[in-house]
């Protein structure tokens, strides 16, 4: 099983360029999420969605935008990047379930470097 | 706002020696508690989880959390820690919004266990 797919590992961007993260998960889960982590802040959440073409926005929303046209894809875009976005970027997906008891899955992480 | 605390940055430890990393929660209602693990360059990893039922959960790798209501806490413990052992902590809180359920992380605990 491939399970949670990031692409790419690796990115340096210049300032106000623009790029997507693209997050593949082949279990089909309903919950995707997107995190962002930088140290001693934890992780902290981008964006989820709940279902296919369905998407909320988390504790840092602000300059990302996101998509889910097809249930197994979740993408995160930056329009415009800042230095302020370098970061490494998690993706997550789980079982949707009436209660909150399920763990999540994660990608192995994209090491993102705004110049 | 549902959310976890871990109060340490660094927990060093020798190895066979009982290792205990510590979380605290607020909640409104029941809490879903998790631990996760993170090794260098990789993804986050599921531990183990508390939802009901027995305070002391055993997980993966020998290690084993205790749910105290009354501390509101969810500490993490291994009887012998290994070298191998050494790698990022995180603790955190499942809980349900209007839009699904969202995970909340602390801000994480680096484990070194020397031999």
């Amino acid at each position: 099983n491939a399970g949670v797919t990031q692409t790419p590992k690796f990115r340096v961007l210049k300032t106000g360029q623009s790029m997507t993260l693209l997050c593949a998960q082949d279990m089909n889960h309903e919950y995707m999420y997107w995190y962002r982590q930088d140290p001693g802040m934890g992780l902290r959440l981008i964006h989820y969605s709940v279902g296919e073409g369905t998407t909320a926005k988390g504790e840092v929303p602000d300059g990302y935008n996101v998509s889910r046209l097809k249930k197994q894809n979740f993408l995160l875009g930056l329009e415009s990047a800042a230095p302020s976005q370098t970061s490494v970027y998690f993706c997550a997906s789980s079982y949707r379930t009436m209660k909150a008891d399920t763990e999540a899955f994660f990608g192995q992480g994209t090491r993102l470097t705004v110049v | 706002a549902q959310s976890v605390a871990q109060p340490e940055d660094q927990v060093n430890v020798a190895e066979g020696n009982p290792l205990t990393v510590k979380c605290t929660y607020s909640v409104s209602g029941n809490p879903y508690l998790f631990w996760y693990v993170q090794y260098p360059n990789r993804g986050l990893q599921f531990l183990l989880k508390y939802i009901t039922g027995d305070n002391l959960v055993k997980g993966s790798y020998g290690f084993e959390a205790e749910f105290n209501k009354s501390q509101t806490s969810f500490h993490l413990k291994k009887p012998s820690a290994l070298v191998s052992d050494s790698a990022l902590y995180f603790c955190a809180v499942r809980w349900i919004t209007g839009g699904g359920n969202k995970l909340t992380f602390g801000t994480g605990t680096q484990l070194k266990v020397e031999l």
